[in-house]
């Protein structure tokens, strides 16, 4: 079964400094996104990506945090200075269509630590 | 925006019984309602869905039922095994782009 992939597992970052965090969604996928768990609370949105630009982002996605295709596979969040609160689990996730068509996946993750 | 109840946020039950997971929304426009299962250190996996034009779906032990007027959909488990224990979380769309997700349930599953 095709799934989306993420790189790396985990990371561990100084306060300040740049990350990005990266995704392969699945091939036939158009709709990507980015969602974040901070430890024990729920999944919360951050920005969906389609036709090459942001379709909707959250609050929680301010001028620190950015995303890009760089091309045709991968799909990458960075976050430019990274403060303690980044601290989180990321999750990337496609989808064929947009969420009323079609199932959205998730990725295995990517646990940020910011020290 | 779209605002997601969930109770209860833990749920212990015998195994073999049932265990049953509500939540409530806020958007009358939302029309897909998934349910994901997030074992520790994984991501959110997908075990049904339903979208508003059905009232009820199920898959052999797993089944969803949705309440347009009231706002409620809620997960049905039966015959729960020690595989069933993790948290799980149910979402609604808020539009085409973005889920809004409950604040889960950690269902502990009793051998």
């Amino acid at each position: 079964e095709p799934e989306v992939t993420q790189t790396p597992s985990h990371q561990v970052t100084q306060m300040g400094q740049e990350v990005i965090l990266r995704c392969v969604p699945i091939s036939n996928h158009l709709y990507f996104y980015w969602y974040r768990q901070i430890l024990g609370q729920k999944v919360e949105f951050l920005v969906s990506f389609y036709n090459n630009e942001i379709s909707e982002k959250s609050e929680i996605f301010d001028d620190q945090f950015s995303v890009e295709r760089p091309d045709g596979s991968n799909f990458t969040l960075k976050i430019r200075s990274t403060k303690l609160e980044d601290s989180a689990m990321y999750f990337c996730a496609s989808s064929r269509t947009g969420t009323t068509g079609n199932t959205i996946y998730f990725g295995e993750g990517s646990w940020l630590t910011v020290v | 925006g779209e605002n997601v109840e969930q109770h209860p946020s833990t749920l212990s039950v015998q195994e073999g019984d049932s265990a049953v997971i509500k939540c409530t929304y806020s958007d009358s426009a939302s029309n897909y309602f998934p349910w994901y299962k997030q074992e520790l250190g994984k991501g959110p996996q997908l075990i049904i869905d339903i979208r508003s034009n059905v009232g009820e779906k199920k898959d052999q032990r797993i089944a969803v039922t949705l309440n347009k007027t009231a706002k409620h959909f809620s997960l049905h488990i039966t015959e729960t095994q020690p595989e069933d224990s993790a948290v799980y979380f149910c979402a609604a769309n808020s539009n085409d782009y973005k889920l809004s997700f409950g604040a889960g349930t950690t269902v502990t599953v009793r051998a």
